[in-house]
Formats: structure tokens, sequence, C-alpha cells
């Protein structure tokens, strides 16, 4: 799986977006883009993923760029209880990969 | 409802002592998993069960043996824990290679 780079922290306020990058330079084409995230002492999340278009869900929107080379996670309006640390991950969907490898995630404090 | 369980919460043993944590998914899932977090947050895979057949195990002693009676549930025990043991396990369920649920994790702590 392709390796990522997340900045280690943000800080966003209260009622506003939430911007997320993360630099996925080596990615293959048949690599799909995830997020994850983890509350403090609570288990990992899914938010969201993609191939290539950008997606949209309840709790995020991802936007991938066109040479796929890089990603943002869009929490459009980000409460105190988004405080997190998110894990963007790349990897193969299908065949024998079940692997999620975790990095160090970026560490999002939401701001009152 | 909850998705993923694990039981016990919190976990406080002995050096030398024989402990299991249990893992439950009520999601129909077929592929279950067990990760470790260690004291420096990072979180890895340690083995998997597509089905109840073993299909990752990573570089982790032997003294760690995972049970999947059914699908529907993934074990873990581990003999002689030693010191270094204590870690946030999270068990995880998915359909196959889709994305995966997390259960709350079980804090164990070898004294």
């Amino acid at each position: 799986d392709a390796k990522t780079t997340q900045p280690t922290s943000m800080d966003c306020a209260e009622g506003r977006a939430a911007n997320l990058p993360c630099n996925h330079s080596t990615i293959s084409g048949n690599e799909y883009v995830y997020w994850y995230r983890q509350i403090h002492s609570q288990g990992p999340q899914y938010i969201i993923h993609g191939l290539k278009n950008n997606e949209t869900n309840e709790m995020a929107s991802l936007i991938i760029t066109e040479d796929r080379k890089s990603s943002t996670l869009i929490l459009p309006h980000a409460t105190l209880r988004d405080t997190a640390v998110y894990y963007c991950i790349v990897r193969v969907v299908g065949g024998s990969n079940y692997k999620l490898t975790f990095g160090k995630g970026t560490l999002l404090t939401v701001n009152p | 409802d909850t998705a993923v369980s694990q039981t016990p919460k919190y976990l406080v043993t002995q050096m030398g002592n024989d402990k299991s944590i249990k893992c439950e998914q009520n999601l129909g899932h077929d592929t279950m998993y067990w990760y470790k977090q260690d004291s420096k947050k990072f979180l890895k895979i340690m083995f998997s069960y597509n089905n109840k057949e073993l299909i990752i195990n990573e570089t982790v002693p032997n003294r760690f043996s995972p049970k999947s009676p059914d699908k529907a549930h993934l074990n873990l025990h581990i003999n002689s824990l030693e010191l270094g043991d204590s870690a946030v396990y999270f068990c995880a369920s998915s359909l196959t290679t889709d994305k995966q649920f997390f259960g709350p994790g079980t804090r164990l702590t070898v004294l």
C-alpha cells in the first residue's frame, strides 16, 4: 500500500470547516483513499473513502486531486466532538488485501 | 445495539498470567481483526480471520493465540503476560476487504 503524509496537528474553530490534507504521491491506479478517525479512548471510526471522484456522505467530503497524488477531507461544520486523530490510508480493495495500515495521523483540535 | 463489542473493557493482571479478550460482531461480517495500540498510540494489526480461517498473522509472539469459534466471534488469548503487552487491544470486523468497524477497545495493564 502507498505511503501517506499528513500534518501532525491542526486547529479549527467550532462551526468552521476543517480541511485535512493528505499526500499520497506514490498511489497506484487501483488504490483507494480511506479516512478514519479516532476520538480519544475510542476505537477508530470509518469516515469516507474514494478512488478518484469526489465523495460526500453525512460525515464529510473527500476531495481527490485529478492526479490523485493528494486529497483533502472536509468536515463542513466542525464541532467539539470532531476533535480526534484523523488517519488517511491508501489501500487496494478486493482480492486478499484485508490490511489497514495506520500512520501517525493528524490530531485535529476543534476550539470553542 | 452495539455492532462490535469487546469484553472486558479493562483488564489488570500480573506478569506471567494467562488472559483472554473476547470480541463479538452482529453486523453479519465475514472477517474479523485484532489490532494493538501501544503507549505511543501506534495502531498495528495483529491477526485477521476470514470465515474462521486465519488470513493475517503479523509478527506477533507465539504467546498470542487468536481463536474464531464462528464468524461472529474472535477471541484473543495471551499466555505468560509480559509488561510489554500492556496496550489497548481493538477488535474490528468487515465484509471481506471493505471498510472496517472497530470495537471500543480493551485496555490491558500488566503489572
